[in-house]
């Protein structure tokens, strides 16, 4: 079947750190990957997103490559703010239907 | 930016009452979701609704589970009778786009549902 699987927050960071949270997926046939961002009262939003193997996907500092050998899709930035702080979700698009995973809470500290 | 608005934001209700979540999707959007949260698990997909119709379902989407788009704008979730296993975060969802086009969702903040 279809999952995503993602590391467990929360995340506790200060601010300039490097940040990596982990995403892995199983899937049948040639799923589009996606990273979801959720700030603080507000909904889900698409953060970045990548359709096929070795994409790149990009915005606001965040990167994420789709790794077909490893089933990966790691979210990753070089030096997080204050201002990202928030939960990040992984999501997989295979067919119609979106499979999100449980959410990691980021928490970046002055 | 244009914004799906979901009401309440929180909602707390005895086991068996009926419940009634509700969304304004964007206003030209013509797919619209539901998923729900259960604390510390996955974001669960419920339902897609197209042309007045349910276009997919999950198991999660019993028959205690409706929607309804009755105004042209409004778009609802009703559980009939809910149990303790309802308690969860909902999120209703909406796209311009469907099925294999579709690949962004926008999403409302959610309305918090507490069963007692």
């Amino acid at each position: 079947g279809n999952s995503v699987t993602q590391m467990e927050g929360p995340v506790t960071l200060s601010e300039e750190a490097f940040l990596t949270i982990n995403c892995t997926y199983t899937a049948t046939g040639y799923p589009s990957l996606f990273w979801y961002v959720q700030y603080p009262g507000e909904g889900l939003q698409l953060l970045l997103k990548a359709t096929k193997a070795d994409d790149k996907g990009s915005n606001k500092g965040f990167e994420a490559t789709y790794r077909k050998e490893t089933t990966s899709f790691h979210l990753e930035k070089g030096s997080v703010q204050v201002s990202d702080s928030a939960v990040y979700f992984c999501a997989l698009k295979a067919g119609n239907q979106f499979y999100f995973g449980t959410g990691t809470s980021l928490t970046v500290i002055p | 930016e244009p914004e799906v608005t979901q009401t309440p934001s929180h909602q707390v209700t005895q086991m068996g009452q009926e419940v009634i979540l509700r969304c304004v999707p964007i206003s030209n959007h013509l797919y619209f979701y539901w998923y729900r949260q259960i604390l510390g698990q996955k974001v669960e997909f419920l339902v897609s609704f197209y042309n007045n119709e349910i276009s997919e379902k999950s198991e999660i989407f019993d028959d205690q589970f409706s929607v309804e788009r009755p105004d042209g704008s409004n778009f609802t979730l009703k559980i009939r009778s809910t149990k303790l296993e309802d308690s969860a975060m909902y999120f209703c969802a909406s796209s311009q786009e469907g099925g294999q086009i579709n690949e962004k969702l926008f999403f409302g903040s959610g309305t918090q549902l507490s069963v007692l």
